[in-house]
């Protein structure tokens, strides 16, 4: 158990729907990090909070949004879903620069 | 931007051989994570390097960092069914990005 929480675990949803996904960072890791992976493009970096505050933007889409709460949980919400959003979402924390992360199981995205 | 090249991009050996797993960076590191990932789990980290030169070992997983900072290698001596799964090597960029390398798949052979 890496003791990041990723909730839910799967997800089937319509196109066109609005999902939000929650993650839970390790106790006292005040970076959080967003990642998409499919099948043919592999681990994707999308966004990178730090304590609240937006810290590095990767292929993140104009229909994703992200935000890290004062008790530091963060929440990635995907709208006007597409069936190529079809894809593993994970969560990772760290302790900031230069230590590893941690990773959570994911939620698995279905858009149908 | 900075990008990690990983191969082989798959691996299937016999059980009981040993093997290496490469990760390139285009630009130099200043960390280097390695990860494995069992299919469609989460990524369960395994070792840091952050020194040219640097080499660690668990188990019979050895990672190294070479002295230019650019290559690591990963070495898994007399492989099991166990090792079997998705190896990554990751990353900081210079811009808060923590990326990751595409991947090698590797299946051990009972």
């Amino acid at each position: 158990d890496s003791g990041v929480t990723q909730t839910p675990k799967h997800l089937i949803t319509a196109t066109g729907q609005r999902v939000t996904l929650r993650c839970s960072p390790r106790s006292g890791d005040l970076s959080v990090y967003w990642y998409q992976q499919s099948l043919d493009q592999g681990l994707q970096f999308l966004i990178h909070y730090y304590n609240g505050e937006e810290r590095a933007k990767g292929n993140i889409l104009e229909r994703f949004s992200a935000q890290q709460f004062p008790d530091l949980h963060s929440e990635l919400n995907l709208s006007s879903l597409e069936l190529g959003d079809s894809a593993l979402y994970f969560c990772a924390s760290s302790r900031g620069g230069g230590t590893e992360a941690f990773f959570g199981q994911g939620t698995r995205l279905t858009v149908v | 931007s900075q990008e990690l090249e990983q191969s082989p991009q798959s691996l299937i050996v016999q059980e009981g051989k040993n093997l290496t797993i490469n990760c390139t960076s285009s630009k130099t590191l200043y960390g280097l994570y390695w990860y494995k990932q069992k299919y469609g789990e989460g990524l369960i980290f395994l070792m840091m390097l952050q020194k040219g030169g640097e080499e660690k070992s668990h188990e019979k997983i050895t990672a190294k960092l070479d002295e230019k900072k650019q290559q690591s290698s990963l070495h898994i001596t007399a492989s099991q069914p166990s090792h079997a799964g998705i190896y990554l090597c990751g990353a900081e960029s210079g811009t808060y990005k923590y990326i990751f390398g595409t991947g090698t798949r590797l299946k051990v052979l009972a």
